[in-house]
């Protein structure tokens, strides 16, 4: 399968700070980007949608000042949590979906390995 | 729009037990249906998936039949090993176009040896 990578995979922030997580397709081009994020215990919840050089699409209850995706890269996406607080406290995974380098026929979707947050 | 709903666990079971792990869903149109496994400490890995009705996927001995007349993709397996204690996801297509998915709560299956 495909390699999916985020970094970092766990930060312990102060409320107030920003952090910004990493997600890289290492042996694909990912032209749609997924972000979900999971509570303990609980589903994963999708957040929003980008594709590669354009605005991300968010999903209702999500804020978009709050949640900045950039998808500059078939890559690299990048999540910031902006003024974090204690209830963004979460485990947040990426979701690249595109083609195969070697094999334009593949087309799955995978999950990296996922980042946890934790906000004091 | 779409939905998905899975038995809650946790599931205990001793080793080369039968598992039966349940899944309905709401969907309009037809979506591809999956099964994905979180292993402690790891990331979502998928386990199976149909892409349509009465396909059947199957991995590692485990396998789901896409039933549309029940609306059901019920994961099975014969004999469960302790490696299998995972968390699992059953899940679908967002929609027909795109590829997002929507989670079930995920089922906790604890095997003893």
């Amino acid at each position: 399968g495909a390699v999916v990578s985020q970094h970092p995979s766990w930060v312990i922030c102060k409320s107030g700070t920003s952090v910004k997580i990493e997600c890289r397709s290492l042996d694909f081009q990912a032209t749609t980007m997924f972000w979900y994020r999971q509570f303990p215990k609980q589903s994963l919840m999708l957040m929003a949608t980008s594709n590669e050089g354009s605005k991300a699409t968010y999903e209702q209850g999500v804020e978009k000042d709050k949640f900045l995706i950039n998808h500059a890269s078939l890559t690299l996406s990048t999540l910031t949590v902006t003024s974090a607080h204690p209830e963004d406290s979460s485990f947040y995974i990426c979701s690249p979906n595109g083609q195969g380098v070697l094999d334009s026929s593949y087309n799955e979707q995978f999950f990296g390995p996922g980042t946890r947050l934790t906000v004091l | 729009g779409n939905s998905v709903t899975q038995m809650e666990g946790p599931v205990t079971l001793s080793e080369e037990a039968f598992l039966t792990i349940n899944c309905t869903y709401t969907a309009t149109g037809y979506p591809s249906l999956f099964w994905y496994v979180q292993y402690p400490g790891e990331g979502l890995q998928l386990l199976l998936k149909a892409t349509k009705a009465d396909d059947k996927g199957s991995n590692k001995g485990f396998e789901a039949t896409y039933r549309k007349e029940t609306t059901s993709f019920h994961l099975e397996k014969g004999s469960v090993q302790v490696s299998d204690s995972a968390v699992y996801f059953c899940a679908l297509t967002k929609n027909q176009a795109g590829t997002a998915l929507i989670f079930g709560k995920g089922t906790t299956l604890s095997v003893s040896s």
